[in-house]
């Protein structure tokens, strides 16, 4: 159980173009939705929190208008990045979280998304 | 303010031998979560363990061992008879505000 999938699990892209990424909690239903986004060989960074049916929150740092999410189900939250660029080359990871399942504590994680922008 | 440090960046060990990957922790919540997690070439994370502020047990599972010590803010994790497939990146976590905050990571390269 807590499965968690992305898709695509790689992508490459010409700069000024924008890239759709999913992230689906396969057996059962996400309350919160979480992305990351990791740099070659550094740590996994929150880029942002999301709700169902809300707005997601940023951290800091983070341009909301370039990396657009949207969590329209408990099952499903897309990250699209707008306007891509050779620096938002990155491997982008989500999670899932589920109170009913494991309480506030615990992520499962999706299996990345590595996004190369040309 | 909370933070995780993982002072090795990268180990290598020869196969078979032990390996302890330190991770020592910063929070001023009472309560709180620490995590590891390998990340293996592949990208996908994997879940090692979970362990909470109030449960100081030590956790042994098979090769791995993880060992929690409140006194001196630190959840180090022992990898006994070290493999090949274990050469991966560790990272230990802390929980903060409902979220995760990692640590840099650890590289582990076991040589065979």
């Amino acid at each position: 159980g807590a499965v968690v999938s992305q898709h695509p699990s790689w992508v490459i892209c010409k700069s000024g173009t924008s890239v759709k990424i999913e992230c689906r909690s396969l057996d059962f239903q996400a309350t919160t939705m979480f992305w990351y986004r990791q740099f070659p060989k550094q740590s996994l960074m929150l880029m942002a929190t999301s709700n169902e049916g809300s707005k997601a929150t940023y951290e800091q740092g983070v341009e909301k208008d370039k990396f657009l999410i949207n969590h329209a189900s408990l099952t499903l939250s897309t990250l699209t990045v707008t306007s891509a660029h050779p620096e938002d080359s990155s491997f982008y990871i989500c999670s899932a979280r589920s109170f009913r399942l494991a309480g506030y504590n615990e992520q499962f994680f999706g299996p990345g998304t590595r996004l190369t922008v040309l | 303010a909370q933070k995780v440090t993982q002072a090795q960046t990268e180990i290598s060990v020869v196969e078979k031998e032990d390996v302890t990957l330190d991770c020592v922790y910063e929070t001023r919540d009472t309560t709180y979560y620490l995590f590891w997690y390998k990340q293996p070439p592949s990208g996908e994370l994997v879940f090692l363990i979970r362990r909470n502020s109030f449960d100081e047990q030590n956790e042994i599972s098979g090769r791995y061992s993880w060992n929690f010590q409140k006194s001196t803010s630190s959840f180090n994790f022992t990898i006994t008879a070290s493999q090949v497939v274990d050469s991966a990146v560790y990272f230990c976590a802390l929980t903060w505000a409902n979220n995760l905050f990692f640590g840099t990571g650890t590289r582990l390269t076991v040589i065979p």
